[in-house]
Parts: C-alpha cells; structure tokens; sequence
C-alpha cells in the first residue's frame, strides 16, 4: 500500500482558468476528505465521501468548487474561473472503519498557484 | 462552533531535551477526539497521538505523550528526548464524536530542534 497519492503535486494557473486535482485514497478506505490549507493556516476542512455519496459541504466550498467520487475510490476535486484567493494547498485524505474512522491518512497535496 | 486555538507559533528545543506544546479547544460536546497532527517540510501530515475525551487516561506513543485536562479543554503535547527528525509543524486538530467527520485544525506550531 503506497498510501494516499495526489496528483498534481503543483498547479500554476492563471485566474479565470478551470482546474482540476485527483486523489487517490489508500485502497479499501471507503472516507476520503478534502481539506485546503493556506499559508500559515491549518487545513481547513472541504467536504467529505462516503464511497461515491458526498455527505458533508463547508461553505467554504463556493459554487465554483465541486468535488466528485463518481466509482468511490478516487475523488476529483475541480475549481472553476479560478481567483487569487484559490491560492492555497489542497489536502487529501483517507480513512477506513477500522478504528472506527479515527485516523484520517493524509497525501501529499497539491499545491495550486493563482496568478 | 468548535475552535482549536495553538498559541505558540513557534518553538524550539535543544536535541535530547523535552518540550511541551499547548493546545486549547472549545465545544459544547461531551464526546470527542483530539489529535496531534505531524507535518515535516515539504512531506505529508502525519498522526503523533489521538486522545478519546471519554478517557481519563492520558495517550501515550514512546516518546510522544499527551495531557488532557477536559474540563479546562487543554491538551498539550510533550515530546521527550527530542529528535532533528521531530523538526516540523505539529497541528493539535479535534473531531466530534457524533457523526461529524470533519477535523477541525489550529494554526500550528513550528517546532525547531537545535543540534
């Protein structure tokens, strides 16, 4: 198990632009979390699957973001018409019932540059 | 609302001493777990330490222990015999227990470890 993986690792756009990040959970974890982390900040949580259903939004998730988990193991995570305020790192993460969903496993995160 | 509060933005620590990171939180809930979060630089998050609310033992992971003191919301994270490998952002993050998944993060701290 090579753990959760995101891809890209780094994403430098212009504003206005539509962009789109994948996730891939560690197999066989059925939760997988998206969290945005702003410099000096800590993650902030996006929104969450349970297998393919969403069940939870922030509203920080603007009508410009949507996330999908169409087959329940990767996730994509799109923003369209992109603003200098998306700039941030996008962290993924995964966990399973075992433990009763108790750690959530994180990947590497893309890091997304607005210009 | 919950909010986790990091009141140091930085630490440091001499090699082979023990330090002690503060984390405060506030909630109306009675059941929950508390995390301690490790992020190195430029390397994924990675879990320290989880702390259940409803256990009045306090965690402990070999060197990595916790002191949770609930009815002053209070979970400070002590590292002993400090390592160059703990160089890293530690974030204190809380998680209800009934059915909100999400993890709530403070600001971090960045603890340094000086040779």
């Amino acid at each position: 198990d090579t753990g959760v993986s995101q891809d890209p690792r780094h994403k430098i756009t212009k504003r206005g632009q539509n962009v789109t990040f994948r996730c891939d959970p560690i197999s066989e974890h059925n939760r997988l979390y998206w969290y945005r982390q702003t410099l000096g900040q800590g993650p902030e949580f996006l929104t969450y699957f349970q297998n393919e259903a969403q069940l939870e939004k922030s509203r920080l998730l603007s009508d410009r973001f949507s996330a999908e988990r169409p087959k329940g193991s990767f996730s994509t995570l799109e923003i369209q018409r992109t603003e200098q305020g998306d700039s941030a790192m996008y962290l993924c993460a995964s966990s399973s019932p075992g433990q009763g969903y108790n750690e959530q496993f994180f990947g590497p995160g893309t890091r997304l540059t607005v210009l | 609302a919950q909010t986790v509060t990091q009141s140091q933005p930085e630490m440091s620590v001499q090699e082979a001493e023990t330090v002690t990171l503060s984390c405060t939180y506030d909630t109306s809930e009675s059941d929950y777990y508390l995390f301690w979060y490790k992020q190195p630089p430029s390397r994924q998050m990675i879990l320290v330490i989880r702390q259940e609310a409803y256990k009045q033992q306090n965690a402990t992971e070999n060197r990595f222990s916790v002191n949770f003191q609930k009815a002053a919301k209070s979970f400070s994270l002590k590292i002993s015999d400090s390592q160059l490998g703990d160089a890293a952002m530690y974030f204190c993050a809380y998680r209800s227990a009934g059915g909100n998944e999400k993890l709530t993060f403070g600001t971090g701290t960045r603890l340094t470890i000086i040779p």
